[in-house]
Protein backbone atom coordinates (compact mmCIF):
# COMPACT_ATOMS: atom_id res chain seq x y z
CA UNK A 1 0.00 0.00 0.00
CA UNK A 2 1.75 2.99 -1.54
CA UNK A 3 1.88 6.18 1.11
CA UNK A 4 0.83 9.16 0.13
CA UNK A 5 2.54 10.50 -3.34
CA UNK A 6 2.89 14.16 -4.01
CA UNK A 7 4.92 15.47 -7.08
CA UNK A 8 6.75 16.68 -8.14
CA UNK A 9 9.50 16.65 -5.21
CA UNK A 10 10.76 20.11 -6.31
CA UNK A 11 9.02 23.05 -8.00
CA UNK A 12 10.74 26.55 -9.85
CA UNK A 13 8.59 28.73 -11.16
CA UNK A 14 9.02 32.47 -12.06
CA UNK A 15 7.07 35.47 -10.55
CA UNK A 16 3.99 35.38 -12.67
CA UNK A 17 3.90 31.57 -13.82
CA UNK A 18 1.11 29.52 -12.56
CA UNK A 19 2.21 26.32 -9.70
CA UNK A 20 0.85 23.19 -9.71
CA UNK A 21 1.33 20.43 -6.85
CA UNK A 22 -0.20 17.02 -7.10
CA UNK A 23 -1.44 14.90 -4.22
CA UNK A 24 -2.75 10.91 -4.57
CA UNK A 25 -4.19 9.83 -1.30
CA UNK A 26 -3.48 6.37 0.29
CA UNK A 27 -5.56 3.61 -1.32
CA UNK A 28 -8.55 3.60 0.37
CA UNK A 29 -8.63 7.20 2.09
CA UNK A 30 -11.30 10.36 0.82
CA UNK A 31 -10.12 13.07 2.97
CA UNK A 32 -7.25 15.37 1.72
CA UNK A 33 -5.62 18.18 3.85
CA UNK A 34 -3.25 20.40 2.25
CA UNK A 35 -0.24 22.17 4.58
CA UNK A 36 2.53 24.81 4.00
CA UNK A 37 5.62 25.36 6.02
CA UNK A 38 7.24 28.41 5.62
CA UNK A 39 11.31 27.92 6.79
CA UNK A 40 11.72 27.37 10.47
CA UNK A 41 8.08 26.82 11.40
CA UNK A 42 5.49 24.50 11.55
CA UNK A 43 3.34 23.46 9.26
CA UNK A 44 -0.28 25.38 8.92
CA UNK A 45 -3.32 24.20 7.95
CA UNK A 46 -4.96 25.49 4.27
CA UNK A 47 -7.58 23.25 2.92
CA UNK A 48 -9.62 19.94 3.40
CA UNK A 49 -11.57 18.14 1.41
CA UNK A 50 -13.18 14.98 0.41
CA UNK A 51 -14.19 13.96 -3.22
CA UNK A 52 -15.20 16.53 -5.20
CA UNK A 53 -15.90 19.11 -2.07
CA UNK A 54 -13.93 21.40 -0.19
CA UNK A 55 -14.94 20.78 3.51
CA UNK A 56 -12.71 23.54 5.10
CA UNK A 57 -10.72 26.15 3.20
CA UNK A 58 -10.34 28.35 6.01
CA UNK A 59 -6.72 28.39 5.58
CA UNK A 60 -6.64 29.12 1.91
CA UNK A 61 -5.34 32.91 1.17
CA UNK A 62 -8.76 34.43 -0.76
CA UNK A 63 -6.93 35.11 -3.94
CA UNK A 64 -4.65 33.16 -5.87
CA UNK A 65 -4.74 30.18 -4.16
CA UNK A 66 -7.34 26.59 -4.81
CA UNK A 67 -7.64 23.20 -4.36
CA UNK A 68 -9.66 20.55 -6.25
CA UNK A 69 -10.04 16.85 -5.24
CA UNK A 70 -12.18 15.26 -8.25
CA UNK A 71 -13.84 11.59 -8.66
CA UNK A 72 -10.98 10.69 -10.75
CA UNK A 73 -7.45 11.14 -10.11
CA UNK A 74 -5.05 13.35 -7.65
CA UNK A 75 -5.80 16.16 -5.38
CA UNK A 76 -4.46 19.39 -7.01
CA UNK A 77 -3.04 22.88 -5.40
CA UNK A 78 -3.09 25.35 -7.83
CA UNK A 79 -1.28 28.72 -7.20
CA UNK A 80 -1.99 31.21 -10.01
CA UNK A 81 0.93 34.43 -10.78
CA UNK A 82 3.15 32.82 -7.93
CA UNK A 83 5.36 35.69 -5.51
CA UNK A 84 8.18 35.33 -3.63
CA UNK A 85 6.62 34.81 -0.63
CA UNK A 86 4.66 31.37 -2.16
CA UNK A 87 8.08 29.95 -1.68
CA UNK A 88 7.61 26.94 0.67
CA UNK A 89 6.88 23.59 1.04
CA UNK A 90 3.73 22.32 0.47
CA UNK A 91 2.24 18.96 2.46
CA UNK A 92 -0.35 16.81 1.54
CA UNK A 93 -2.00 14.38 4.01
CA UNK A 94 -4.98 11.89 3.71
CA UNK A 95 -6.73 10.09 6.33
CA UNK A 96 -9.77 7.58 6.68
CA UNK A 97 -11.60 9.16 8.81
CA UNK A 98 -11.14 10.67 12.39
CA UNK A 99 -7.85 9.42 13.02
CA UNK A 100 -4.28 10.63 12.77
CA UNK A 101 -3.43 11.74 9.07
CA UNK A 102 -0.54 10.17 7.13
CA UNK A 103 1.49 13.17 5.18
CA UNK A 104 3.06 13.12 1.60
CA UNK A 105 6.94 13.93 1.16
CA UNK A 106 5.61 17.80 0.57
CA UNK A 107 6.74 19.89 -2.42
CA UNK A 108 9.15 22.48 -2.22
CA UNK A 109 8.34 25.64 -4.47
CA UNK A 110 10.60 27.72 -5.20
CA UNK A 111 9.96 31.11 -7.01
CA UNK A 112 12.69 33.24 -8.75
CA UNK B 1 -9.38 28.84 18.16
CA UNK B 2 -7.09 26.43 19.26
CA UNK B 3 -3.27 26.95 20.16
CA UNK B 4 -0.29 24.63 20.35
CA UNK B 5 3.25 25.87 21.77
CA UNK B 6 6.59 24.45 21.89
CA UNK B 7 8.67 26.45 24.00
CA UNK B 8 11.99 24.55 23.19
CA UNK B 9 13.35 25.90 19.70
CA UNK B 10 16.08 23.55 20.19
CA UNK B 11 17.12 20.35 22.44
CA UNK B 12 20.32 18.38 22.79
CA UNK B 13 20.54 15.61 24.09
CA UNK B 14 23.71 12.29 24.67
CA UNK B 15 23.05 9.18 22.71
CA UNK B 16 21.40 6.46 24.75
CA UNK B 17 19.91 9.30 27.10
CA UNK B 18 16.21 10.53 28.07
CA UNK B 19 15.20 13.33 26.19
CA UNK B 20 11.49 15.34 27.18
CA UNK B 21 9.97 17.73 24.68
CA UNK B 22 7.12 19.90 25.87
CA UNK B 23 3.65 21.27 24.20
CA UNK B 24 0.85 23.08 26.12
CA UNK B 25 -2.12 23.82 23.82
CA UNK B 26 -5.01 25.77 24.25
CA UNK B 27 -8.42 24.31 23.93
CA UNK B 28 -12.41 24.66 25.60
CA UNK B 29 -12.95 21.46 24.02
CA UNK B 30 -13.09 18.26 25.77
CA UNK B 31 -13.07 15.96 23.08
CA UNK B 32 -9.71 15.92 20.79
CA UNK B 33 -6.11 14.01 19.84
CA UNK B 34 -3.04 14.86 20.70
CA UNK B 35 -0.09 13.64 18.41
CA UNK B 36 3.63 14.09 18.08
CA UNK B 37 4.99 14.26 14.16
CA UNK B 38 8.67 13.65 13.29
CA UNK B 39 10.54 15.31 10.49
CA UNK B 40 13.76 14.38 9.61
CA UNK B 41 15.88 16.18 7.25
CA UNK B 42 13.86 14.26 4.33
CA UNK B 43 11.17 16.69 5.17
CA UNK B 44 8.56 13.80 5.51
CA UNK B 45 6.35 14.18 8.28
CA UNK B 46 6.37 10.89 10.51
CA UNK B 47 3.72 9.73 13.00
CA UNK B 48 5.16 9.13 15.99
CA UNK B 49 2.75 8.72 18.68
CA UNK B 50 -1.15 9.83 19.27
CA UNK B 51 -3.38 10.21 22.33
CA UNK B 52 -6.84 10.45 22.80
CA UNK B 53 -7.98 12.97 24.92
CA UNK B 54 -10.62 10.60 26.51
CA UNK B 55 -8.32 8.10 27.54
CA UNK B 56 -6.34 8.44 30.67
CA UNK B 57 -3.67 6.03 30.18
CA UNK B 58 -0.40 7.62 28.59
CA UNK B 59 -0.07 6.12 24.88
CA UNK B 60 3.28 4.64 24.58
CA UNK B 61 5.52 3.10 21.47
CA UNK B 62 8.42 0.97 22.08
CA UNK B 63 11.15 4.22 22.82
CA UNK B 64 8.58 6.96 22.83
CA UNK B 65 5.70 8.03 25.33
CA UNK B 66 4.07 10.75 26.63
CA UNK B 67 3.16 12.64 29.60
CA UNK B 68 -0.69 13.85 29.19
CA UNK B 69 -1.80 15.76 32.08
CA UNK B 70 -5.32 17.18 30.68
CA UNK B 71 -6.15 19.86 33.34
CA UNK B 72 -3.18 21.31 32.52
CA UNK B 73 -3.22 21.06 28.89
CA UNK B 74 0.27 19.74 28.56
CA UNK B 75 1.51 16.77 26.24
CA UNK B 76 5.16 16.08 26.61
CA UNK B 77 7.37 13.34 24.25
CA UNK B 78 9.80 11.32 26.23
CA UNK B 79 12.19 9.46 23.99
CA UNK B 80 14.26 6.93 25.97
CA UNK B 81 17.32 5.59 24.78
CA UNK B 82 17.70 8.40 22.30
CA UNK B 83 19.00 7.15 18.68
CA UNK B 84 21.02 9.24 16.06
CA UNK B 85 18.29 8.23 14.06
CA UNK B 86 15.93 10.68 16.32
CA UNK B 87 17.53 13.54 15.48
CA UNK B 88 14.90 15.25 13.82
CA UNK B 89 12.43 18.43 14.05
CA UNK B 90 9.39 17.44 16.31
CA UNK B 91 5.81 18.73 15.97
CA UNK B 92 3.08 18.74 18.59
CA UNK B 93 -0.10 19.00 16.71
CA UNK B 94 -4.27 19.02 17.95
CA UNK B 95 -6.91 17.82 16.41
CA UNK B 96 -10.74 18.72 17.24
CA UNK B 97 -12.77 15.71 17.97
CA UNK B 98 -15.96 16.45 17.69
CA UNK B 99 -16.96 18.88 14.97
CA UNK B 100 -17.68 17.45 11.37
CA UNK B 101 -15.30 19.49 9.16
CA UNK B 102 -13.15 20.06 11.63
CA UNK B 103 -10.29 17.79 11.25
CA UNK B 104 -7.49 20.03 10.26
CA UNK B 105 -4.49 19.51 12.67
CA UNK B 106 -2.99 22.71 14.20
CA UNK B 107 0.58 22.14 14.69
CA UNK B 108 3.42 23.72 17.13
CA UNK B 109 6.45 25.54 15.96
CA UNK B 110 8.51 22.76 16.40
CA UNK B 111 11.22 21.38 18.77
CA UNK B 112 14.70 20.61 16.83
CA UNK B 113 16.45 17.57 18.55
CA UNK B 114 20.48 16.68 17.82
CA UNK B 115 21.59 13.74 19.50
CA UNK B 116 25.17 14.03 20.31
CA UNK B 117 27.00 10.64 20.00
Amino acid sequence: NAGVMQNPRHLVRRRGQEARLRCSPMKGHSHVYWYRQLPEEGLKFMVYLQKENIIDESGMPKERFSAEFPKEGPSILRIQQVVRGDSAAYFCASSPEFIGAFFGQGTRLTVV
Amino acid sequence: AQTVTQSQPEMSVQEAETVTLSCTYDTSESDYYLFWYKQPPSRQMILVIRQEAYKQQNATENRFSVNFQKAAKSFSLKISDSQLGDAAMYFCAYRSGIIQGAQKLVFGQGTRLTINP
